[in-house]
């Protein structure tokens, strides 16, 4: 069974400065993908950004970037230049690359950028 | 990228109603759709995958009788809340995956409130 935690229920930043989300996760798959989304009050996901368990390069996306630390089994998302527009819902997910290609999420973070 | 519909947006119903949410794949075919549902200020959770011209999978605790899933055509889900009560409230969100794509495309979710 797949599992992504997230330890951090909410986060404050201030507008223009870089933020790290935390997303650790756990499986038994050697081949995997872990999944970025972001989720405003109008419920939409809005998917952010993907990284291959064997990329060997960190993903990136715009302001986005995705940590990922394999031995640690981390994929901290960081959220550089932050907007008003970036305060929403964020959630972790896996997808395991055998069966099903369904998500697992973690809780989430909520993310509030303030002026 | 792909897009995926949903049908009605919000839905409000009497205790004892049936409601049925459509999930529409506009333009890829999908053999596979999932249907997530999110209670508020938690996480996506799986109930069910469905299989198109076969029988849908329900995750464990999903009452298949409750939360029926037709799949009748490749760009098409539904999902029918039967005798819906007010436990049945919740954000109701389906997705698509395209083979050999990483990214899971979300419809925009159908608010469920049950009177």
């Amino acid at each position: 069974a797949q599992k992504i935690t997230q330890t951090q229920p909410g986060m404050f930043v201030q507008e223009k400065e870089a933020v790290t989300l935390d997303c650790t996760y756990d499986t038994s798959d050697q081949s995997y993908g872990l999944f970025w989304y972001k989720q405003p009050s109008s419920g939409e996901m809005i998917f952010l950004i993907y990284q291959g368990s064997y990329d060997e390069q960190n993903a990136t996306e715009g302001r986005y970037s995705l940590n990922f630390q394999k031995a640690r089994k981390s994929a901290n998302l960081v959220i550089s230049a932050s907007q008003l527009g970036d305060s929403a819902m964020y959630f972790c997910a896996m997808r395991v690359n055998s069966g099903y290609s369904t998500l697992t999420f973690g809780k989430g973070t909520m993310l509030l950028v303030s002026p | 990228g792909a897009v995926v519909s949903q049908h009605p947006s919000w839905v409000i119903c009497k205790s004892g109603t049936s409601v049925k949410i459509e999930c529409r794949s506009l333009d890829f075919q999908a053999t596979t759709m999932f249907w997530y549902r999110q209670f508020p200020k938690q996480s996506l959770m799986l109930m069910a995958t469905s299989n198109e011209g076969s029988k849908a999978t329900y995750e464990q605790g999903v009452e298949k009788d409750k939360f029926l899933i037709n799949h009748a055509s490749l760009t098409l889900s539904t999902l029918t809340v039967t005798s819906a009560h007010p436990e049945d409230s919740s954000f109701y969100i389906c997705s698509a995956p395209i083979a050999g794509d990483n990214e899971q495309f979300f419809g925009p979710g159908t608010r469920l409130t049950v009177l």
